[in-house]
């Protein structure tokens, strides 16, 4: 069925270092695609989005790549802090409609 | 521009009761979505409304519902509350249907 999944339930990194986050998606038919940033007892936080036409997007210490090819989504956050750690979603739209559907999340330990 | 708000943020409800959670999306926004989040499901959605009209809806018994009113606010009901509705629900909203940002989510625990 149509999914977003993800490789790695834990993440642990050094403070400073490069974290990368991984996605696998299944449904070809999506066209955007958004990572969330969660942290305990708040609500997902928008990080960047991407839409299929792009294979690469870049924010404030964040890139979101996108593999159609392989149906992957990587989350790169340079320069990993410690207020980076939380559990990080990737979701997808479906063009047919406006529902997200989310992986089950990374979640990031930054050690300091 | 003021984020997402969701009232309550806490509930405690007994089995067999029914339930009204409202969210109020950001200023100029006509899409809410609602999504339930529970460690075992993860964030699975609920359903969407545009402009008072329900544009799309997730695979939740009928108990589940909700409506928008002329200003974008929305509400959710779930009727006759099971054990397992114990959740987070968050509410979303949207300018384009694309971009979505969240509420802080209401917990709602069913005893």
């Amino acid at each position: 069925g149509e999914s977003v999944g993800l490789h790695l339930p834990t993440l642990s990194v050094q403070e400073g270092d490069n974290s990368i986050i991984n996605c696998a998606y299944s449904n070809s038919a999506s066209d955007y695609f958004i990572w969330y940033k969660q942290e305990s007892g708040k609500g997902p936080q928008f990080i960047i989005d991407i839409r299929s036409n792009m294979d690469k997007r870049q924010g404030q210490r964040v890139t979101v790549l996108l593999n159609k090819t392989v149906k992957h989504l990587s989350l790169q956050i340079a320069a990993t802090q410690p207020g980076d750690s939380a559990v990080y979603f990737c979701a997808e739209r479906n063009n047919a409609g406006n529902m997200l559907t989310f992986g089950g999340g990374t979640r990031l330990m930054v050690k300091p | 521009k003021a984020g997402v708000t969701q009232t309550p943020r806490y509930l405690i409800k007994t089995r067999g009761q029914q339930v009204t959670l409202s969210c109020s999306p950001i200023s100029g926004h006509r899409s809410v979505s609602w999504y339930q989040q529970t460690p075992g499901q993860g964030l699975q959605f609920l359903f969407e409304y545009f402009s008072e009209t329900q544009r799309n809806k997730g695979n939740f018994p009928g108990r589940f519902s909700g409506r928008q009113f002329s200003n974008s606010r929305s509400e959710m009901n779930v009727s006759t509350l099971e054990l397992g509705d114990s959740a987070l629900y968050l509410c979303a909203s949207s300018w384009t249907g694309y971009e979505q940002y969240f509420g802080p989510g209401t917990r709602l625990t069913v005893t």
